[in-house]
């Protein structure tokens, strides 16, 4: 199966841009979904497809790819934005799934 | 409103089973596939299969092929996991999720509370 890497931690100044990666071969066939995850909670889904929001998740919260890599970025970052974030997508072999790797976002 | 309701907490010993449930509500259970996703204690999350409500067709992942049997029951909209042989490697939240979107796009809209198995001798 195919792996979807993402930097395992990342820290953004309260306010501040932070731009997420999930990088893979599957980026280049399908679009990524990103979740939130809080500790103790189911995750949440924030982008889908080229940059959709489920309503609720603050206009804050963007996606873009571009090549084998999918990102998500959080424009002006607050505290209640700190949590692991995952992308996931259909794998490029055969009809399964994929989760990235997961990366740790710190507000500071 | 879309519900996934999951069955309660689990303690197992090394070689049982278990069998987790997802009661789907608030849309028709026959047109979403479920998946189900696990999270061993502080690690990522990690797909495990689905189930297509509609047919009962399955697809696991290689990892789990041959432990892991996803079935559901249409007569009341609940999608079941079952995991055989337990180990301690098996301890972890499991989650069910529905899956929306098609061809290039696919993504979980509603998830399932979670439900931690613990297996423990």
């Amino acid at each position: 199966s195919s792996e979807l890497t993402q930097d395992p931690a990342v820290s953004v100044a309260l306010g501040q841009t932070v731009k997420i990666t999930c990088q893979g071969d599957s980026m280049r066939r399908y679009y990524a979904s990103w979740y939130q995850q809080k500790p103790g909670q189911a995750p949440v889904l924030v982008i889908f497809g080229k940059h959709d929001r489920p309503s609720g998740v603050p206009d804050r919260f963007s996606g873009s790819s571009s090549g084998n890599t999918a990102s998500l970025t959080i424009t002006g970052a607050q505290a209640e934005d700190e949590a692991d974030y995952y992308c996931y997508s259909r794998d490029s072999i055969g009809n399964h799934r994929v989760f990235g790797t997961g990366t740790k976002v710190t507000v500071l | 409103q879309v519900q996934l309701v999951q069955s309660g907490a689990e303690v197992k010993k090394p070689g049982a089973s278990v069998k987790v449930s997802c009661k789907a509500s608030g849309y028709t259970f026959n047109d979403y596939y479920i998946h189900w996703v696990r999270q061993a204690p502080g690690q990522g999350l990690e797909w495990m299969g689905w189930i297509n409500p509609n047919s009962g067709g399955t697809n696991y992942i290689q990892k789990f092929q041959g432990r892991v049997t996803m079935t559901r029951d249409t007569s009341i909209t609940t999608a079941y996991m079952e995991l055989n042989s337990l180990r301690s490697d098996d301890t972890a939240v499991y989650y069910c999720a529905r899956e929306d979107g098609n061809y290039q796009l696919y993504y979980f809209d509603f998830w399932g509370q979670g439900t931690p198995v613990t297996v423990s001798s």
